[in-house]
């Protein structure tokens, strides 16, 4: 298995608060993703980097900040959760180049009461 | 119409037989393409990748690629209660960053 470890696994919040995901990888790959997954849409990109200090937004970036200060870490930071973002987070890793497969984390199921 | 589509499904069918999960894209110049398999509350795992028009055979699975009519396909061959899953047809194009572009997925159920 790809070594990626999304922290936490599950998470209830309220409506308001600001909320952080993490992505961590041991694979040393250089391109980062954030997806979500909710029933009828699929897989959607939120945000994704290229390296360190380097991202950019998805089809579904509202709402979503990312940083990476480091190559293994990735961060997502809801800075006011809505029940909107209620969903599965998924993050990705993959090499550079098209021809490269993504590989995913376990997933965090986030709830916004 | 969406860049990437599949059928919701639910395929099903019995065990031993063949199982065929098709998926269409938009024309957007250079592709490749991943299929990738997703148990129920479970991430999402890659099982085929191809980039070239043709056949490509891994084990009971065959990935197959058309690209002057916009569409792959998976076939999986013999198959078995265990292969009971979402499966999700990916697509990358070139400029990109690598970034995958998802179909909703179709539901397969092998039936004993």
């Amino acid at each position: 298995d790809a070594g990626i470890t999304q922290s936490p696994r599950h998470k209830v919040t309220e409506t308001g608060t600001p909320v952080t995901l993490r992505c961590h990888q041991t694979e040393n790959h250089r391109y980062m993703y954030w997806y979500r997954q909710d029933p009828g849409h699929g897989l959607r990109l939120i945000h994704y980097s290229y390296g360190v200090k380097d991202t950019d937004k998805g089809e579904v970036s509202d709402g979503y900040s990312v940083s990476r200060s480091k190559t293994e870490d990735f961060l997502l930071t809801l800075e006011s959760a809505t029940s909107s973002q209620t969903s599965v987070y998924f993050c990705a890793i993959s090499e550079l180049g098209l021809r490269t497969e993504a590989f995913f984390g376990q997933g965090t199921r986030l709830t916004v009461v | 119409q969406k860049e990437v589509e599949q059928n919701s499904g639910p395929l099903s069918v019995p065990e031993g037989a063949i199982a065929s999960l098709n998926c269409t894209y938009s024309d957007r110049g250079s592709q490749s393409f991943f299929w990738y398999r997703q148990y129920s509350g479970k991430s999402p795992e890659l099982i085929m990748s191809i980039y070239s028009n043709g056949d490509k055979e891994d084990g009971r699975f065959t990935a197959q690629l058309n690209k002057a009519s916009q569409y792959v396909s998976l076939l999986i061959r013999d198959s078995q209660p265990s292969d009971s899953a979402t499966y999700l047809c990916a697509v990358a194009w070139r400029g990109t960053a690598s970034k995958l572009t998802f179909g909703t997925g179709t539901r397969l159920q092998v039936t004993l």
